[in-house]
This record gives structure tokens, C-alpha cells and sequence, in this order.
């Protein structure tokens, strides 16, 4: 198993660009999330899904989408980049719920200019 | 709003000594509770958790917690550090206790620095 694949590693956007980041499990979970890590700011959520078809809000959607239209994938999309949206982002997933153990990708490293 | 405080933000300790990481969580009812970790340029990998019985949980890497109800505590302990365990280590509550639609509020993480 791959387990919690995301791509890319590391992406530079100008203000004003849209861009997907990539989030895959093959675990066959149906929980998935995806948190921007700031520094001194520890992990925020942005969107969450609990199943294909079924996506929420979380701490701090503003400025991103998502959609969950089959289990193993979980894209997040940046509609218009601003440098606020600098960050790491991890996508992460789980059996059924929140308090099911998360397994975490290894990140994407956002700079937006 | 913030439910999960970490009051430390950098810990120094020696390697063999031991380490006590605090956290504390706001709310009426108890949560359920995690401490996961993350080495330098890896994701976040759970260390261990409680959600009811008994208050002191054992988890991975020779680490342990302790529930507090009375001062709405969960703190990270290990009685002997090893240079290994230098990386951040975040607590995160989910209020929702399980629910379908529940979420995980992460803590700000405490940054542990290992000295040999």
C-alpha cells in the first residue's frame, strides 16, 4: 500500500493563479481532510469528507474547493492564489471518522508570490 | 475559536531525562483526546488517544497521557528521552466525541529539542 500520496511536493503560484493539489489513499478509508500547517498556527482544518459525495467545511475554508467524487481521491483547489494561502498543506485520511487514526501524507509546500 | 491549548512552545530537555508535555482543552464535556508527532519534513503520525476508562493511556515509543478531568488536561509523558524523539508533537481534540461529521482541533504543537 502507498498508503497517503499527495503531489506536489513543492509548487510556486503568482497571486492570482488556481491550481489543484493532488491528495490519494488506497486504504479504502472513508474519512479525508485537508489542514494548512503555519508556523506557531499548528494544523488548521479547511474541508473534510466522509464519504464520495459528502464534503465540509472546516476552520478556515475560505478560498479553497473540494470534491470527493470516489473514495480514494481527495483534490483541494486554490480558485484564485493569494500569498496568505502560503503554507503546508497535508491531506490526511481515516477508516470512517475524525477520531479513527489519521494517516498524513507527506505534505505540499505552497509558496504563492 | 481555540479549544486545545499547548502553553509550551519550544522544550529543551537532555537525552535519558524525562519529559512531561503539557496540554489543556476548553469545553463543557471531554473530548476525545490525541497526541500525534511529526518529524522534520514528515506528516503527522498518532501517538496515542483516549475517549473514556481508564485516564492514563499507553502509546507508541515508550509514551504515555494522563487525563485530567479536574484541570482538563491531557499531558504527554516518557520517562527517558531518546535523541530520536526530537520533532513536534501536537495535541488535538474532537468535541463531536466520534460523530459522522466530527473534526480533529489541533493544538500549536510544542517543538522538543534533544540535547546528547
Amino acid at each position: 500500500n502507498a498508503g497517503v500520496t499527495q503531489t506536489p511536493k513543492f509548487q510556486v503560484l503568482k497571486t492570482g493563479q488556481s491550481m489543484t493539489l493532488q491528495c490519494a489513499q488506497d486504504m479504502n478509508h472513508e474519512y479525508m481532510s485537508w489542514y494548512r500547517q503555519d508556523p506557531g498556527m499548528g494544523l488548521r482544518l479547511i474541508h473534510y469528507s466522509v464519504g464520495a459525495g459528502i464534503t465540509d467545511q472546516g476552520e478556515v475554508p475560505n478560498g479553497y474547493n473540494v470534491s470527493r467524487s470516489t473514495t480514494e481521491d481527495f483534490p483541494l483547489r486554490l480558485l484564485s492564489a493569494a500569498p496568505s494561502q502560503t503554507s503546508v498543506y497535508f491531506c490526511a485520511s481515516s477508516y470512517a471518522t475524525s477520531t479513527d487514526t489519521q494517516y498524513f501524507g507527506p505534505g505540499t509546500r505552497l509558496t504563492v508570490l | 475559536a481555540q479549544s486545545v491549548t499547548q502553553p509550551d512552545i519550544h522544550i529543551t530537555v537532555s537525552e535519558g531525562a524525562s519529559l512531561e508535555l503539557r496540554c489543556n482543552y476548553s469545553y463543557g464535556a471531554t473530548p476525545y483526546l490525541f497526541w500525534y508527532v511529526q518529524s522534520p519534513g514528515q506528516g503527522l503520525q498518532l501517538l496515542l488517544k483516549y475517549f473514556s476508562g481508564d485516564t492514563l493511556v499507553q502509546g507508541i515509543k515508550g509514551f504515555e497521557a494522563e487525563f485530567k478531568r479536574s484541570q482538563s488536561s491531557f499531558n504527554l509523558r516518557k520517562p527517558s528521552v531518546h535523541w530520536s524523539d526530537a520533532a513536534e508533537y501536537f495535541c488535538a481534540v474532537d468535541h463531536d466525541r466520534g460523530s459522522t461529521l466530527g473534526r480533529l482541533y489541533f493544538g500549536r504543537g510544542t517543538q522538543l529539542t534533544v540535547w546528547p
